[in-house]
């Protein structure tokens, strides 16, 4: 069973370049997140996701966007990254109520 | 700006001593709370969830909750150094018409357990 799959698990980016960091889940889960973590910041939300069709904006959503055009893949678009973007991003999704996130393995990502 | 506050840590115990995780939330309206678990380098997963006053036991693990003064706690006794890792708190509220969906995460507080 393979859960929550991101990719790709490193990346190094030039300022002023973009990407794509892919998130998909085999859970039939109806919600999915994005938080990305800094050393000692814990989890920042950065978009969410109810269904598919729907999202929204969570705590830090600047110079980010997502699609979620299915229930299994969340993807998170960065425009035109900045070295504060410098992090470790996890996907994660959740059964509906339950509040047991079940999180990917994370995408470090550098911009230099 | 709802916030989860936890102590920064580290906390350092020996082997078989009871570990001690502390965590305050602003938001009232707060329903559900839950610890992940965090290694170095690895994603967290879920150890405890807990939504009503009091206290919740699962093995080694105690929750407590005291929504009165917006306090979650927990409790880790006969500490062993696979526990060694990153503890996060982190709090559900429900927004009037919404559903739960969000988690608001503190920074975490890191254990550390001594051989």
């Amino acid at each position: 069973n393979a859960g929550v799959t991101q990719t790709p698990k490193f990346r190094i980016l030039k300022i002023g370049q973009s990407m794509t960091l892919q998130c998909t889940q085999d859970m039939n889960h109806n919600y999915m997140y994005w938080y990305r973590q800094d050393p000692g910041m814990g989890l920042k939300l950065i978009y969410y996701s109810v269904g598919a069709g729907i999202t929204d904006k969570g705590e830090v959503p600047n110079g980010y966007n997502v699609s979620r055009s299915t229930t299994e893949d969340f993807p998170l678009r960065l425009e035109l990254a900045a070295p504060s973007q410098t992090s470790v991003y996890f996907c994660a999704s959740m059964l509906a109520l339950s509040g047991e996130l079940f999180f990917g393995e994370g995408s470090r990502l550098t911009v230099l | 700006q709802k916030e989860v506050e936890q102590n920064s840590g580290p906390l350092s115990v020996p082997e078989g001593a009871i570990a001690s995780l502390n965590c305050t939330y602003s938001d009232r309206g707060s329903q559900s709370f839950f610890w992940y678990r965090q290694y170095s380098g690895k994603s967290p997963e879920l150890i405890m969830s807990i939504y009503s006053n009091g206290d919740k036991e699962d093995g080694r693990f105690t929750a407590q909750l005291n929504k009165a003064s917006q306090y979650v706690s927990l409790l880790i006794r006969d500490s062993q150094p696979s526990d060694s890792a990153t503890y996060l708190c982190a709090v559900n509220a429900v927004r009037s018409g919404g559903s739960n969906y969000k988690l608001t995460f503190g920074k975490g507080t890191l254990l550390t357990v001594n051989p």
